[in-house]
This record gives C-alpha cells, sequence and structure tokens, in this order.
C-alpha cells in the first residue's frame, strides 16, 4: 500500500531534549516536506527536500534540522526543543513536477513540549 | 502577512446544499492545492490545478489565474462532507496554506 508513515504518532518531551520524529514513504517520490499545524495559524511549512541531500528552508525553519540521505527517509530533528514547538507535525511526499502531482500525507505526529 | 486567504472560515449546511468556499492568494504561483482534513486529523488532496477547471464526483475546482481566485464547489452535500478544507499556493517549491474552512452538513 502506497504510504507515508511517521513516527511516533504522540509524544510528550521536556524542554531541551533532543528528538526525531521519522517520516518515511514507499512510493519512491522525490519531494519530501514537513509541516507543522496550529490552531489560528493553519499548516506552515517547515523543511523541503527536492531530493537525496537537497533540502531548504520553509516558512518557519528555526529550531529543527532536516536530512535526506536516502530517498524514502525525511526525519525531522529538533536539537533543544521549547514548548513553542508543541504542535502537530505532518510529513508529506509528492513526485517530481510538484505542481502538477498532488501531495500524499503521514498521519501526523502530536508534539508536547513541556 | 497572509500570503492565501479563504473563506468562509466556518461554514453550516443543510444536507443536500451547494457549497463553495473560497481562496484568494496575494503570490505568483504555480499551482494551487486544495485539501481535506477529516475530523480525525488527517490529510488528503483533493485537487492540484494550475489553469481552469477540475472535478472529481461531487467535487469541483477552478482557478482564476488572472483575479488570484480558486473556488471549490460540493455538489449535492452530505454529511460525510463534513471537514476542513484548506486550500494551499505553490510558488517555487514551496507551500503557503491558507488558514482552512470547517464545514459541517447537516443531515
Amino acid at each position: 500500500e502506497a504510504q507515508v508513515t511517521q513516527n511516533p504518532r504522540y509524544l510528550i518531551t521536556v524542554t531541551g531534549k533532543k528528538l526525531t520524529v521519522t517520516c518515511s514513504q514507499n512510493m519512491n517520490h522525490e519531494y519530501m516536506s514537513w509541516y507543522r499545524q496550529d490552531p489560528g495559524l493553519g499548516l506552515r511549512q517547515i523543511y523541503y527536500s527536492m531530493n537525496v541531500e537537497v533540502t531548504d528552508k520553509g516558512d518557519v525553519p528555526e529550531g529543527y534540522k532536516v536530512s535526506r540521505k536516502e530517498k524514502r527517509n525525511f526525519p525531522l530533528i529538533l536539537e533543544s526543543p521549547s514548548p513553542n514547538q508543541t504542535s502537530l507535525y505532518f510529513c508529506a511526499s509528492s513526485p517530481p513536477g510538484l505542481w502538477a502531482y498532488e501531495q500524499y500525507f503521514g498521519p501526523g505526529t502530536r508534539l508536547t513540549v513541556t | 502577512k497572509n500570503e492565501v486567504e479563504q473563506s468562509p472560515q466556518n461554514l453550516t449546511a443543510q444536507e443536500g446544499e451547494f457549497i463553495t468556499i473560497n481562496c484568494s492568494y496575494s503570490v505568483g504561483i504555480s499551482a494551487l492545492h486544495w485539501l481535506q482534513q477529516h475530523p480525525g486529523g488527517g490529510i488528503v488532496s483533493l485537487f492540484m490545478l494550475s489553469s481552469g477547471k477540475k472535478k472529481h464526483g461531487r467535487l469541483i475546482a477552478t482557478i482564476n489565474i488572472q483575479e488570484k481566485h480558486s473556488s471549490l464547489h460540493i455538489t449535492a452535500s452530505h454529511p460525510r462532507d463534513s471537514a476542513v478544507y484548506i486550500c494551499a499556493a505553490i510558488t517555487g517549491n514551496q507551500f503557503y496554506f491558507g488558514t482552512g474552512t470547517s464545514l459541517t452538513v447537516i443531515p
């Protein structure tokens, strides 16, 4: 089944404790992206990757890191999480020709930083 | 500054009604993306369009590039259409999202 998976789905952590949210897709998609969703602000793009070893900042990259060492995986790293990073996070992927094809979203990861 | 504005924010309709959700954007775009977010939180793509009109079942999406405006129409609405509908402008390789329209369809 074609899908985007994220782990963990729920995470409660404390300020400053490094964490990684994994994202994996099995569709051989080149484009992958991370978003956060907050009430009243909607979805905002954090980082995206056009292909392996090619990543770029989105609208709200501060406090986040990403890597794309393999085509299928695009982990999101919070090296020193803070309470303002409490949010619902989505990973998504898309075939090449971004403007022609729809994105496939993961199920979301709800992160709480205390 | 919001590059993408949606209206209305909330919408309640009776089953069977024709529904229109509007999306205006201020940036130059490669395409516009309509998404549906289910009450459980999952997000699915509905349409990606860069011109004209697309139709899938009871859903129709239109875009007017000159006016920087897109609409999502739902014909013969049904309670299972209750969800949040989100538009996103694609400029370069980045996505800019509206804050969503929460639709409730009452039986």
